[in-house]
């Protein structure tokens, strides 16, 4: 079957680095994206990776591993803003979404 | 108005009822999607329309009825639904759909709770 895995919930530190870790089974394979979701709020896109490698956007940067089914999010110098669920998602064969639960990152001043 | 609208924001309907969300894109994309997101679960893809064609058939149980009548608009018609049925639907839209990476734009949603 198909599976994105993720943790439930992470606690860091205002001003600290924080890496959200995502691991993907899905049939076949064409990228793996990542979303910012406030609670109340819609999702809202931050990465979309298809290559290995990091890509990096401002204090957000994204890394994925084809051959270990593995992605993760950087976040640095936290912000209280950044307080959200953080949603990981792989693109299958068929072009659908496979979406983890999401985790829950609470900052902490 | 900007974005992916839905309405209402929120409902509350008895099981016996028939109501219909509403979603519409300002963005000139061409594919639409329906998702239904549960407290602490992934969130489930339940339609996906391209070029106002249905282009997923994934298991959604027929009580939920979508209709794609433009680009623009897309409506999921509800009946005789159950409790189990009350969560978040979010409509979203991308620019199109397949590889490449497009990104999905998701509206406010609407909070469906069934009585």
């Amino acid at each position: 079957g198909q599976n994105i895995d993720q943790p439930t919930e992470m606690t860091a530190t205002e001003g600290a680095i924080v890496q959200i870790n995502c691991t993907y089974q899905t049939s076949g394979f064409n990228g793996l994206f990542w979303y910012q979701q406030h609670a109340g709020e819609a999702p809202t896109f931050l990465s979309y990776n298809v290559l290995d490698g990091l890509e990096e956007k401002g204090r957000f940067s994204s890394f994925l591993s084809r051959s270990k089914g593995y992605s993760y999010l950087l976040l640095k110098e936290l912000q209280m803003k950044d307080s959200a669920s953080y949603l990981c998602a792989g693109l299958d064969s068929n072009y659908q979404l496979i979406w983890g639960a999401g985790t829950k990152l609470i900052i902490k001043p | 108005e900007t974005g992916v609208t839905q309405t209402p924001r929120h409902l509350v309907m008895g099981m016996t009822n028939k109501k219909s969300l509403k979603c519409e894109q300002h963005l000139g994309h061409n594919a639409m999607y329906w998702y239904k997101q549960s407290a602490k679960k992934p969130l489930e893809l339940m339609f996906v329309y391209s070029l106002e064609e249905r282009v997923e058939n994934n298991s959604v149980p027929s009580r939920f009825s979508p209709e794609c009548p433009n680009s623009s608009h897309l409506f999921l018609h509800l009946h005789t639904l159950q409790p189990e049925d009350s969560a978040l639907y979010l409509c979203a839209s991308s620019e199109a759909w397949g590889g490449g990476g497009y990104e999905q734009y998701f509206g406010p949603g609407t909070r469906l709770t069934v009585t």
